[in-house]
C-alpha cells in the first residue's frame, strides 16, 4: 500500500497552460505539504494543510492554487505554467502531534516540465 | 545566506568506509533537527531525527546535533553501495527548512 500518492508522475505541457497535480495519503495524518525541488536538489516548502485549513503559505506566485477536499487529499493547480515552474514538486504529510509533526513522509513526486 | 546550508558533494567513499556528512543552520529557535534519504528520481525519506542538542544512533546511522555551533551531522558506519544517495539535512521549529543536499556514492 503506497501511503502517499501522488498523480501524475509525469508532466510535460506548453507555456502559458493550466495543469493540476493530486496527491493523497492512507496514514491517517491530518497535515499535508507541498514542496518544489529544483534542479540543484533544493526542497522549499509552499504550501501546508491542517484538517483542510491552509497553515503555511510562502511567498509562492499566485498563479498556485492548493486546495485540500478532505484530509487526506491536497491538490495543486498551477494557471499560466512558465518555463521557472519545471521542477520536481513532492507532496508530503504528517501528525500535527508535538514532535511527531516533523516527521514528514513523502510522495514519489511529480516531475515537471514546461517547454 | 540559507537559513540551513549543507555541502552538496559529491562525495565518493569505498565500500566499509565511515562517512560524515555535515550541514549548519543559522536559526537558532530550530528544535527539530531531520535527515532524509532521497534516492534518484524517489522521494525523499525519513531517516532519522533529533530533537535539541546529542546524538541518536539507529543501526549504522548516527545523528548528532550540536546547537551551540549550529551543527548537525550524519554519521554512517561501514558503508554500503545501497546508501548511495542524496542526503537532505533538515530543521525547524514549526515547519521544516531543508539543507540542498549531499550526494554520496559507495563505491563497491
Amino acid at each position: 500500500d503506497t501511503a502517499v500518492s501522488q498523480t501524475p508522475k509525469y508532466l510535460v505541457t506548453q507555456m502559458g497552460n493550466d495543469k493540476s497535480i493530486k496527491c493523497e495519503q492512507n496514514l491517517g495524518h491530518d497535515t499535508m505539504y507541498w514542496y518544489k525541488q529544483d534542479s540543484k536538489k533544493f526542497l522549499k516548502i509552499m504550501f501546508s494543510y491542517n484538517n483542510k485549513e491552509l497553515i503555511i503559505n510562502e511567498t509562492v506566485p499566485n498563479r498556485f492554487s492548493p486546495k485540500s477536499p478532505d484530509k487526506a487529499h491536497l491538490n495543486l493547480h498551477i494557471n499560466s505554467l512558465e518555463l521557472g515552474d519545471s521542477a520536481v514538486y513532492f507532496c508530503a504529510s504528517s501528525q500535527r502531534t508535538g514532535s511527531v509533526y516533523y516527521e514528514q513522509y513523502f510522495g514519489p513526486g511529480t516531475r515537471l516540465t514546461v517547454t | 545566506q540559507k537559513e540551513v546550508e549543507q555541502d552538496p558533494g559529491p562525495l565518493s567513499v569505498p565500500e566499509g568506509a565511515i562517512v560524515s556528512l555535515n550541514c549548519t543552520y543559522s536559526n537558532s529557535a530550530f528544535q527539530y533537527f531531520m535527515w532524509y534519504r532521497q534516492y534518484s528520481r524517489k522521494g525523499p525519506e525519513l531517516l532519522m531525527y533529533t530533537y535539541s542538542s546529542g546524538n541518536k544512533e539507529d543501526g549504522r546511522f548516527t545523528a548528532q546535533v550540536d546547537k551551540s555551533s549550529k551543527y548537525i551531522s550524519l554519521f554512517i558506519r561501514d558503508s554500503q553501495p545501497s546508501d548511495s544517495a542524496t542526503y537532505l539535512c533538515a530543521a525547524g521549529v514549526g515547519q521544516l527548512t531543508f539543507g540542498s543536499g549531499t550526494q554520496l556514492t559507495v563505491l563497491p
